[in-house]
């Protein structure tokens, strides 16, 4: 089954442990994106990789960190969390920038 | 100003009603449109996408595009209490700009 996976899907964690959600895609994709999704706010993008070893900022990159060794995994990492980064998070693919994404079913992060 | 405007309603309908959710854009950049909805717990999915003004139909749902007014549409006919969820407008430019709406959540009643 053609597949976003996210892990973890849930995270409760304190201020300043560094953690990595990871995001893996079974459909050959170039284009892979970080998106966080706050009340109000809607989807906001905070990096993407229009294929491998290419990654570029989003519009709320900050706090953030991405990697692109491989074309299926990309990871998000948060080297030093803060409370503002407590959100749900979404990583999406597409067969290359422009095409249809396809969603996982998010990670919602707390941070204390 | 956010690029696009959604309004994030809650919208509450009966049954079969026709459901009308719009967006509004700012950048003349952008050149195609998408919907997508969201159920609760779950990732955005792809309704709709189109790259040009008119309407364009899929089944029950059709999309709405006007570039004059920068305005998108999505309508709903004969809605069922399982199209119940949040539907994000979304815009994409040829230089990559992608922006998402706020979301407006639509509830069905049986």
């Amino acid at each position: 089954e053609a597949q976003v996976t996210q892990n973890p899907r849930y995270l409760i964690t304190v201020t300043g442990k560094k953690l990595t959600v990871t995001c893996s895609q079974n459909m050959n994709h170039e284009y892979m994106s970080w998106y966080r999704q706050d009340p109000g706010l809607g989807l906001r993008q905070i990096y993407y990789s229009m294929n491998v070893e290419v990654t570029d900022k989003g519009d709320v990159p900050e706090g953030y960190k991405v990697s692109r060794k491989e074309k299926r995994n990309f990871p998000l990492i948060l080297e030093s969390p803060s409370p503002n980064q407590t959100s749900l998070y979404f990583c999406a693919s597409s067969l290359a920038f422009g095409q249809p994404q396809h969603f996982g079913d998010g990670t919602r992060l707390s941070i204390l | 100003q956010k690029e696009v405007e959604q309004d994030p309603g809650p919208l509450s309908v009966p049954e079969g009603a026709i459901v009308s959710l719009n967006c509004t854009y700012s950048n003349s950049a952008f050149q195609y449109f998408m919907w997508y909805r969201q159920y609760s717990r779950k990732g955005p999915e792809l309704l709709m996408y189109t790259y040009s003004s008119g309407n364009k139909e899929d089944g029950r749902f059709t999309a709405q595009v006007d570039k004059s007014s920068k305005y998108i549409s999505l309508f709903i006919r004969d809605s069922q209490p399982s199209d119940s969820a949040t539907y994000l407008c979304a815009t994409l430019s040829n230089d990559y700009k992608l922006s998402f709406g706020a979301g407006t959540t639509v509830t069905v009643r049986a």
